[in-house]
């Protein structure tokens, strides 16, 4: 089976332009993390979805958004870039949202913003 | 929040054990200990996680303090694979990860 999927794989932007990053989790896995990882440090959690709603969200400003879709992929929004928002930004899947369930991540879409 | 501390960094010799150490003061009862490690350029890969016992699989061992206010990775005999950032982290039951921090991990470096 395919693991968590993300596209795209490399991305550069300008300041104040937007981006839209695509994550199709594990087949059957019906929740998807988004995390926001920094060169030199850990994982920032951004949002967690299950079954298409929202079920926490970490301590990002408003222009960043996620939606996840009926077949349980999604999409992270980021409006007006900053430069600050270069980073690797992860998606991870699990069945479902509970604290003792697995997380299984993507390669990452790394961000490069200008 | 839920806080862990590891050390910095650590190094091991190729086909020796290894023991990664992680400090969780706070830890409340109904947070889960897991520990994932991370290769250059990599996503984050899940390594095992435990509650209260101490528990095995075929990637390594967790040995869970009594007290639950510290854990240790055992890496049975490290490989030149298994050089890689270890982060421990917790994870409440109800999967709340609005108080989930990663911190900076361990990196591993093993000698041949």
């Amino acid at each position: 089976d395919a693991g968590v999927t993300q596209s795209p794989t490399h991305l550069i932007k300008t300041r104040g332009q937007q981006v839209t990053l695509r994550c199709s989790p594990i087949s059957g896995h019906k929740s998807v993390s988004w995390y926001q990882q920094v060169l030199g440090q850990g994982p920032q959690f951004i949002f967690q979805y299950y079954e298409k709603e929202e079920r926490g969200r970490g301590n990002f400003p408003d222009r960043f958004s996620a939606r996840q879709f009926p077949n349980y992929s999604s999409e992270l929004n980021v409006n007006a870039l900053l430069l600050g928002d270069s980073a690797l930004y992860l998606c991870a899947s699990s069945w479902t949202s509970g604290g003792s369930d697995t997380q299984y991540f993507g390669p990452g879409t790394r961000l490069t913003v200008l | 929040d839920a806080k862990t501390t590891q050390p910095n960094s650590m190094e091991s010799n190729e086909e020796e054990p290894v023991h990664l150490p992680c400090n969780h003061s706070t830890i409340s009862g109904t947070d889960y200990i897991h520990w994932y490690r991370q290769l250059p350029s990599q996503g984050p890969e899940y390594v095992i996680h435990g509650l209260t016992s101490n528990v095995n699989n075929r990637m390594a061992s967790l040995a869970i303090a009594e007290d639950r206010k510290s854990s240790t990775l055992i890496l049975h005999r490290a490989t030149l694979r298994d050089a890689a950032v270890y982060y421990c982290i917790l994870r409440d039951r109800a999967g709340n990860n609005r108080k989930l921090i990663w911190g900076l991990g361990t990196s591993l470096a093993v000698n041949p």
